[in-house]
């Protein structure tokens, strides 16, 4: 499967306890972003990167959230003292930038992963 | 503050009715409007639009952006209970620094009934 890929896809936890997530993107894609979705909404754009470089945090993102990127392939995002409010699903996506003189204003499509929903109880 | 607006929000059709799903969008530094398909699991990329005028088709559905009204329709003709998902509008913008962003709407709940 070439498709983008993330772990675990559920996970429960106990209120105050940290988790970390992993996504791996399309391998060519150098864009990854993260994204947090609430039942009966859109997606929230939380977090940005091109390739290693983290470039865009939302300000949904508390100090209690860190995302990673350190080779600029596969991500881990990080929430530490878990509330019940972070009960959600995350989503990852990656896209890829256009070849030439335009790379770096061209926007691709995003493809999404099948998501962690996490349950803080 | 940039938005996206769906409408309606939840919609119940027969097998064989086209229906249209509509979204606005307020947002600075436009790129394009992209259109996702959400059963229950992660959004399903549909079509992607820069230009006004300028219609996507793929099977039985089609969209068509007006970058001038600012909104964009997705069309579903000989709908099929397969069609049931939630919809998703998303407009990318350029938020600086190389960076973009996707902003989403609710969505739209199609429920196709045999």
């Amino acid at each position: 499967d070439t498709g983008v890929s993330q772990d675990p896809r559920h996970k429960i936890t106990k209120r105050g306890q940290n988790v970390t997530f992993r996504c791996d993107p399309i391998s060519e894609h150098n864009r990854l972003y993260w994204y947090r979705q609430t039942l009966g909404q859109g997606p929230e754009f939380l977090t940005y990167f091109q390739n290693e470089a983290q470039l865009e945090k939302s300000r949904l993102l508390s100090d209690r959230f860190s995302a990673e990127r350190p080779k600029g392939s596969f991500s881990t995002l990080e929430i530490q003292r878990t509330e019940q409010g972070d009960s959600a699903m995350y989503l990852c996506a990656s896209s890829s930038t256009s070849s030439g003189l335009a790379a770096t204003s061209s926007y691709n499509e995003q493809f999404f992963g099948p998501g962690t929903r996490l349950t803080v109880l | 503050e940039d938005k996206v607006v769906q409408s309606p929000l939840s919609l119940v059709v027969h097998e064989g009715d086209t229906v249209t799903l509509n979204c606005s969008y307020e947002v600075t530094n436009f790129r394009s409007l992209l259109w996702y398909k959400q059963e229950k699991k992660a959004p399903t990329f549909l079509f992607m639009l820069t230009s006004s005028g300028i219609e996507k088709k793929s099977g039985r559905l089609s969209s068509i952006l007006d970058k001038k009204e600012l909104f964009s329709i997705l069309n579903i003709t000989a709908t099929q209970t397969g069609d049931s998902a939630v919809y998703l509008c998303a407009v990318a913008f350029y938020s600086g620094a190389g960076s973009y962003q996707l902003t989403f709407g609710k969505g739209t709940k199609l429920s196709v009934i045999p």
